[in-house]
């Protein structure tokens, strides 16, 4: 199994562009999310999905879209970049919706809106 | 409102030594608590985890500790080694969704 891959690793945007970070994981987990991370304050959670063709908002959603179309994959867009957006990006999964699942996270995509 | 509340922020300690982070939460509907390993470019992998019915667990060098009535619990890493370098974060899960912990930034001088 390849686990949770998220791409690109690297991603250098201009205000107001728009992009896709990708996720995908080949462990048939039934929940996944995306966190930005941000120096001094962890990581916060931006949108969740706990199946296909069902998502939510998570602490930080303004300026994020998602969508869950297939169990494997959850996108994240950018609908228009800002600066305040420049961070790193880490998309997790887990096998059910039970507290006690282990997060699984990806290697991360770390995103500088100039 | 920070729900998990992790200190300190950065620790340096010597090859060796013991290293301890520690979490308190208010939410006492939380009833799993892992913690999460992150190398540098890496994501966080968990490290260990504990329920609330249990006051400690030991894996390796690795402990967590848990008060239930104080709503705290903490990491301690015995002969600390210089690959134990990385952040460490505390969560706290009521549902799928766990909540962070501001993380720690351990560095072990060889």
């Amino acid at each position: 199994n390849a686990g949770v891959t998220q791409t690109p690793k690297f991603q250098v945007l201009k205000t107001g562009q728009s992009m896709t970070l990708q996720c995908a994981q080949d462990m048939n987990h039934e929940y996944m999310s995306w966190y930005r991370q941000d120096p001094g304050m962890g990581l916060r959670l931006i949108h969740y999905s706990v199946g296909a063709g069902i998502t939510d908002q998570g602490e930080v959603p303004n300026g994020y879209n998602v969508s869950r179309s297939t169990t494997e994959d959850f996108p994240l867009r950018l609908l228009s970049a800002a600066p305040s957006q420049t961070s790193v990006y880490f998309c997790a999964s887990s096998y059910t919706i039970t507290s006690t699942d282990t997060q699984y996270f990806g290697p991360g995509t770390r995103l500088t809106v100039l | 409102q920070q729900q998990v509340k992790q200190s300190p922020q950065s620790l340096i300690v010597q090859k060796g030594g013991i290293s301890i982070i520690n979490c308190a939460y208010e939410n006492t509907a939380f009833d799993y608590f892992p913690w999460y390993q992150q190398f540098p470019g890496k994501g966080p992998a968990l490290l260990i985890a504990i329920r609330p019915d249990v006051s400690e667990k030991k894996e390796g060098r690795f402990t967590i500790s848990f008060n239930k009535s104080a709503k705290q619990f903490s990491l301690h890493i015995m002969d600390s080694q210089p690959g134990d370098s990385a952040t460490y974060f505390c969560a706290a899960s009521t549902s799928y969704i766990p909540t962070f912990g501001r993380g720690t930034s351990l560095i072990v001088h060889p």
